[in-house]
């Protein structure tokens, strides 16, 4: 089946780590997406990427870093330079001059600091 | 810069109609789509509107007047599965990405 995945579903860091989350999607997607949300708020964009080796920040992309070496995959790395960074993390993807906008996202990850 | 404004909780019986309402101030924008998401679940697509007018989708409608800056999502028979977090959310122009509303968080009673 093809699909996004993230991994891992529940993450816990200690302040001053640098994590890395997984986003890999099988769609053959050329856009992806990093969006965070926070309780009962909606999606902010992180990080994009429309091709390989190409990616732009998004609204929030301080304390952030991403890489694009694949098309099928878009890790994000939460850095120590990022203040708060407990959230629900999604990944999306998206394919090149669709006729709608649609955004297929993965299923999340929680990221906690302790 | 966009804003999409929604209301943040709507509540509604089984059975009956609901509509979601999404205003917006924005330079302008490709269409506005609506996305579902479930408690800790992923946002799925419902629908989108690239031009005025109502789409129609099952039990699911959306419309959008550019003129007047606001678009609705139409809920018809309402089901407890329907119980969940609807955003809006735009394409402005020059990007390939989407900037998402605040949410509404409908919540369906027996």
């Amino acid at each position: 089946d093809g699909g996004i995945t993230q991994s891992p579903k529940y993450l816990f860091r200690k302040e001053g780590q640098n994590v890395t989350l997984s986003c890999e999607q099988n769609l053959n997607h050329d856009a992806m997406y990093w969006y965070r949300q926070d309780p009962g708020q909606g999606l902010r964009l992180i990080y994009y990427s429309q091709i390989v080796n190409d990616f732009q920040k998004g609204d929030i992309a301080e304390g952030y870093s991403v890489s694009r070496e694949k098309k099928e995959s878009f890790p994000l790395t939460v850095t120590s330079a990022q203040k708060n960074p407990t959230a629900f993390y999604l990944c999306a993807s998206k394919t090149q001059g669709a006729a709608t906008d649609t955004q297929y996202f993965g299923p999340g990850t929680r990221l906690t600091v302790l | 810069g966009q804003s999409l404004e929604q209301p943040s909780e709507v509540t509604a019986v089984e059975g009956a109609i609901v509509q979601i309402n999404c205003t917006y101030q924005t330079s302008g924008f490709y269409g506005l789509s609506w996305y579902q998401q479930h408690d800790g679940g992923a946002p799925t697509f419902l629908s989108y509107n690239a031009l005025d007018g109502l789409e129609e989708t099952g039990r699911f409608s959306s419309f959008l007047s550019r003129s007047d800056s606001y678009g609705y999502l139409l809920l018809q028979e309402l089901q407890m599965k329907d119980s969940a977090s609807y955003f809006c959310a735009v394409r402005p122009p020059g990007a390939n990405n989407l900037f998402f509303g605040t949410g509404t968080r409908l919540t369906v009673i027996p």
